[in-house]
């Protein structure tokens, strides 16, 4: 399966606390993206970073990526109940035209 | 004012019918994609199309036939329906293989 691992799984915080998730991946990419996804909604687009980045940053958010490694992180900082969400990787897979996602992180942000 | 639009939201029906779920996008992209998300919530490619016309094709089952009338449309059609469908299907559009806007997500339940 081409499909790519998050961990963790899940994942529970204090409001204001930082929340890491990583993600790994299998073949070689053109850029990675990582998607939120709130409960019963659609999957709304982060950020983007190209394989020739190894970070970025946008907002709160900072997304790290370790091709050596096939590997990626993303960074909330100072995060807030409105972030409690499942969070997704995905890369191009090295091809155009599809998204190969992980299988997501669920983040709940404590009150 | 929706960028990506998915009808219907819900959708129940019995095993062996055949039913369509329409997409549509108002963002001038040449791109559309089907997705679908399984109750573990991993989510896969089905099929992208390129200015109407099939790029990948994700050993779908036969039974699900894409149809793209016009560049900003992607209507899905599956025929005998089987209780292996049931899931939460997205549609998404991007300009070329650019960012991915997704749909709010078709929620089909096969009896």
């Amino acid at each position: 399966s081409q499909q790519g691992e998050e961990d963790p799984q899940a994942l529970s915080i204090q409001e204001g606390e930082n929340a890491t998730m990583n993600c790994s991946y299998k073949t070689s990419i053109n850029n990675l993206q990582w998607y939120r996804q709130n409960s019963g909604r659609g999957l709304v687009h982060l950020i983007l970073i190209r394989s020739n980045e190894r970070e970025k940053h946008s907002g709160r958010l900072r997304v790290t990526l370790d091709t050596s490694k096939k590997s990626s992180s993303l960074l909330i900082t100072a995060s807030r109940a409105a972030d409690t969400a499942s969070y997704f990787c995905a890369t191009d897979g090295g091809s155009s035209y599809k998204l190969i996602f992980g299988s997501g992180t669920r983040l709940l942000v404590r009150p | 004012d929706t960028a990506v639009s998915q009808t219907p939201k819900y959708l129940v029906t019995q095993m062996g019918n055949d039913k369509s779920i329409k997409c549509e996008q108002n963002l001038g992209h040449d791109t559309m994609y089907w997705y679908k998300q399984d109750s573990k919530k991993f989510l896969k490619i089905m099929f992208s199309y390129n200015n109407k016309e099939l790029i990948i094709n994700e050993t779908v089952p036969n039974r699900f036939s894409p149809k793209s009338p016009d560049k900003a449309h992607l209507n899905l059609h599956i025929n005998s329906l089987e209780l292996g469908d049931s899931a939460v299907y997205f549609c998404a559009s991007s300009h070329r293989t650019g960012t991915q806007y997704f749909g709010p997500g078709t929620r089909l339940l096969v009896l």
